[in-house]
């Protein structure tokens, strides 16, 4: 059975970075997509983008020029970077597996809070 | 992007009720569909994908339906623990998108 754990800073102040990372354990790397969304009251659940194991992206578009993706599969982990961050970035974020277009796994979620 | 409505926003049930809620795609997805329900706290949980296909574990009592653009979630003998918030997203094109979500209370 597949476990995400993920973790990252949970305050930021505006124009700063988030970061974010995920641990993949069970299951097979290789075979899946690795998601990130996130959860805000103003905008409901936002699909950030994926990436497979060899580092391939497909980004939001409403999100791309800011948000970089990367994977170590070497230690079955990806990780998530959003730049220039504001308080519109304030929201839970997951990290997910994705399988037949759906996501099937989820990690426990990271608030992360955007104020000066 | 694709533009997924859920209705209705939220419903009141009993346990033991049937309940449906249904998710329109504002074009076609084919089956590229899936259900998730969500408690407070929590990380979403797959429920259905493929528009019809049950997720491993989840209870037959869960059943999905449709295609194209209307699609159904419908929850027979509601239990205690069926009481949350349900989301529809779309498989079909980048980017990924949910629909707002249906709170049954």
């Amino acid at each position: 059975q597949v476990q995400l754990q993920q973790w990252g800073a949970g305050l930021l102040r505006p124009s700063e970075t988030l970061s974010l990372t995920c641990a993949v354990n069970g299951g097979s790397f290789n075979d899946y997509y690795w998601i990130w969304i996130r959860q805000s009251p103003g905008k409901g659940l936002e699909w950030i983008g994926e990436i497979n194991h060899r580092g391939r992206t497909q980004l939001n578009p409403s999100l791309k020029s800011r948000v970089t993706m990367s994977v170590v599969a070497s230690k079955t982990q990806f990780s998530l970077k959003v730049n220039s961050v504001t308080a519109a970035d304030t929201a839970l974020y997951f990290c997910a597996r994705g399988a037949h277009w759906s996501f099937d796994s989820w990690g426990q979620g990271t608030l992360v809070t955007v104020s000066s | 992007d694709i533009q997924m409505t859920q209705s209705p926003s939220s419903l009141s049930a009993s346990v033991g009720d049937r309940v449906t809620i249904t998710c329109r795609a504002s074009q076609n997805i084919d089956k590229y569909l899936s259900w998730y329900q969500q408690k407070p706290g929590k990380a979403p949980d797959l429920l259905i994908f493929g528009a019809t296909s049950l997720q491993s574990g989840v209870s037959s009592r869960f059943r999905g339906s449709g295609s194209g653009t209307e699609f159904t979630l419908t929850i027979s003998n509601l239990q205690p623990h069926d009481f949350a918030t349900y989301y529809c997203q779309q498989g079909y094109n980048i980017p990924r998108t949910f629909g707002q979500g249906t709170k049954v209370e």
